[in-house]
């Protein structure tokens, strides 16, 4: 069955403190790996795609990589309006359109 | 600057009421998804459409919800008779359906409260 889990669940940080979060998945052939953001009371807003092992992808303060069985997001010098929760997805070869999200990385960032 | 719309943003309903959320994709996207999220649950899958025809549907409590795309413009989804364990945010996404693979676009979402 396919799956995705993330972590932490939480993760509080201080400004400028980077770090990482955690993305593992098992799927029967990946298609495609997502990561999104998403702020209190909106729908998740799309950051990365990922397609095969080794990718990485950028967007100011955030970095995602890929490999055959997890995707991190990398945050680098965070700031407050970086807090959210972020959430990764997979999709597979064999399910048409259809994709699986985690439960999500709470991230908040303190001034 | 091309979003999807949903509406009603907030609906309270009591039990045993129909309810019905709309979704306008973005134009020119030919995949329209629902889902719920709760705090327990997380993102749930409830239906998928491409093309206006229902891909899958296997999500949904199928005694009591139902979802249509009556033109490209429009989604809808239904709850009758509604329950308090309904209560969720429901999200409508689209997506381009080309491209391997695509991303989807979510709204803004629907929370919906049944007392």
């Amino acid at each position: 069955e396919d799956q995705v889990t993330q972590s932490p669940e939480a993760l509080r940080l201080q400004e400028g403190e980077s770090s990482s979060l955690n993305c593992s998945y098992t799927v029967s052939g990946l298609r495609g790996l997502f990561w999104y953001r998403q702020d209190p009371g909106k729908g998740p807003e799309f950051l990365f795609t990922l397609y095969s092992a080794g990718e990485e992808k950028e967007k100011e303060r955030l970095k995602a990589t890929l490999t055959k069985k997890e995707s991190f997001l990398h945050i680098t010098a965070p700031k407050p309006e970086d807090s959210a929760t972020y959430l990764c997805a997979v999709q597979a070869r064999s399910s048409a359109s259809k994709i699986i999200f985690g439960s999500g990385t709470r991230l908040s960032i303190r001034p | 600057d091309a979003r999807v719309t949903q509406t009603p943003r907030h609906k309270v309903t009591e039990m045993g009421q129909e309810v019905t959320m709309r979704c306008q994709p973005i134009l020119g996207h030919n995949t329209v998804f629902w889902y719920r999220q709760t705090m327990m649950q997380g993102l749930e899958l409830l239906a998928y459409f491409r093309n206006r025809a229902p891909l899958d549907d296997s999500g949904m409590p199928k005694d009591r919800f139902s979802a249509e795309m009556p033109d490209a413009t429009l989604a809808t989804l239904k709850i009758q008779p509604s329950e308090p364990r309904d209560s969720a945010v429901y999200f409508c996404a689209s997506g381009s359906g080309t491209g391997d693979p695509y991303e989807q676009y979510f709204g803004p979402g629907t929370r919906l409260t049944v007392t």
